[in-house]
This record gives structure tokens, sequence and C-alpha cells, in this order.
């Protein structure tokens, strides 16, 4: 059974910092692109970021560019998201969702339950 | 503003068909890219539902129907029940923006 397992999320300030982890279990995790997917709330459903199964490939929203990071350890089955200078507008709760394909994603089709994350001073 | 357009709320009763519309453009749906459909059910984390336009996941009932023509798509739901009533949303990919990109979502409700 797949399960992705995040976990990381709580309140911080206005340009603060925070890592949030995503744990794998119930497939072959280094043979899938993971994602970030963010939704505010009450809003829709927001693409964050996309990371290649081996690593080696890395896609981000304008909106994160520079401030996040994606970054997956195949050996620990955890994907990771690292979020520098946060703003309130990030505030969200954070998915963690499976690609179907090593280096592309297409679409996302395990998700996990999502953690929150509150930027407010 | 989402790139990929749907209607805010759609409604019916326990029994009809309601379908939700996904309508993007020449850089996303029009331009080949499949679309997907997911179901969110109140405090819970989306679940895949349509995928490959028009494809049911394992466990997926087969009221559900997806269809895509042009640049829009659209997901059909038959013999409607109240365990329906979730928010949808549609995802494609966009290649002008080279971005995974989602529909704002549609609330569904179940007279």
């Amino acid at each position: 059974e797949v399960q992705l397992l995040e976990s990381g999320g709580g309140l911080v300030q206005p340009g603060g910092s925070l890592r949030l982890p995503c744990a794998a279990s119930g497939f072959t995790f280094s043979s899938y692109a993971m994602s970030w997917v963010r939704q505010a709330p009450g809003k829709g459903l927001e693409w964050v970021a996309t990371i290649s199964g081996s690593g080696d490939g890395t896609f981000y929203a304008d909106s994160v560019k520079g401030r996040f990071t994606i970054s997956r350890d195949n050996s620990k089955n955890t994907l990771y998201l690292q979020m520098n200078s946060l703003r309130a507008e990030d505030t969200a709760v954070y998915y963690c969702a499976k690609g179907v394909d090593s280096s592309w994603p297409y679409y996302f089709d395990y998700w996990g339950q999502g953690t929150p994350v509150t930027v407010s001073s | 503003q989402s790139v990929l357009t749907q209607p805010p709320s759609v409604s019916g009763a326990p029994g009809q068909r309601v379908t939700i519309s996904c309508t993007g453009s020449s850089s996303n749906i029009g331009a080949g890219h499949e679309v997907h459909w997911y179901q969110q059910l109140p405090g819970t984390a989306p679940k895949l539902l349509i995928y490959g336009n028009n494809n049911r996941p394992s466990g997926v009932p087969d009221r559900f129907s997806g269809s895509k023509s042009g640049t829009s798509a659209s997901l059909a739901i038959t013999g409607l029940q109240a365990e329906d009533e979730a928010d949808y949303y549609c995802q494609s990919y966009d290649i002008s923006l080279s971005v995974w990109v989602f529909g704002g979502g549609t609330k569904l409700t179940v007279l």
C-alpha cells in the first residue's frame, strides 16, 4: 500500500524558514518523480515543485522559485521541501504527491494527508 | 485566476447526472496534454479520480467518466449519491508556462 506522510509544518514568522519531509513507503521510491502541491485556506490546488526520480531534474512554480528547494534522499525514501524567505501568501496545507513516471509526473496518483504551514507574525 | 477554468459550483439531486467543465487553451489542453481529475472530500487530501482524459483508477466507480475535446474537458457523474459531495479539480500541463496547472475547483452539492 502506497503511503505518503508529511511532517514539519507549523507557525513561522515572515522571512523565516521551514523544512518539510515526506516519508514514502509501499513503492520503489527512486522510480518515480515526486511533487509538492499546496492549498491555501479556502482556495484551490497549486503546484509548487517537482523532482525526478533520480533527483537530477527539478522544476518550480514562479511563485516559489529562488526561495524553495525540493530534494530527495532515495536511500531514506524521503522527499523534502526547504522553504526560505517565507511570506504570508505561502500559508497553506502542503501535500506531497507521487507521479507516475521517473522523469515526468504527468499526474499525481497518490497524495499524503498534508501538513499545514502558517506564516504570520 | 486559474489557467484552467471550472465553474465554481454545480448541484444535482440524488440519482441525477451532472457535468463539470474544464476550459483551457492552446497551450495546455489544446496542445494535446491530457486532463486528469481529482476529488477532494471535505477535510481530506485530493484523490485521483480520472487520469489520461477518460481512465478510472482501480476502485473508482464507473459512475465517473471523463472526456476531452479541443481546448476543453468534462467530468460526468451519473447516479449522483450523497457521498459524491466534494470539490473536484481538473489538472493538465501548460507548455507556455512550463508548469502543471489545476483548475480553480468546482464544489458539487447533492441536493
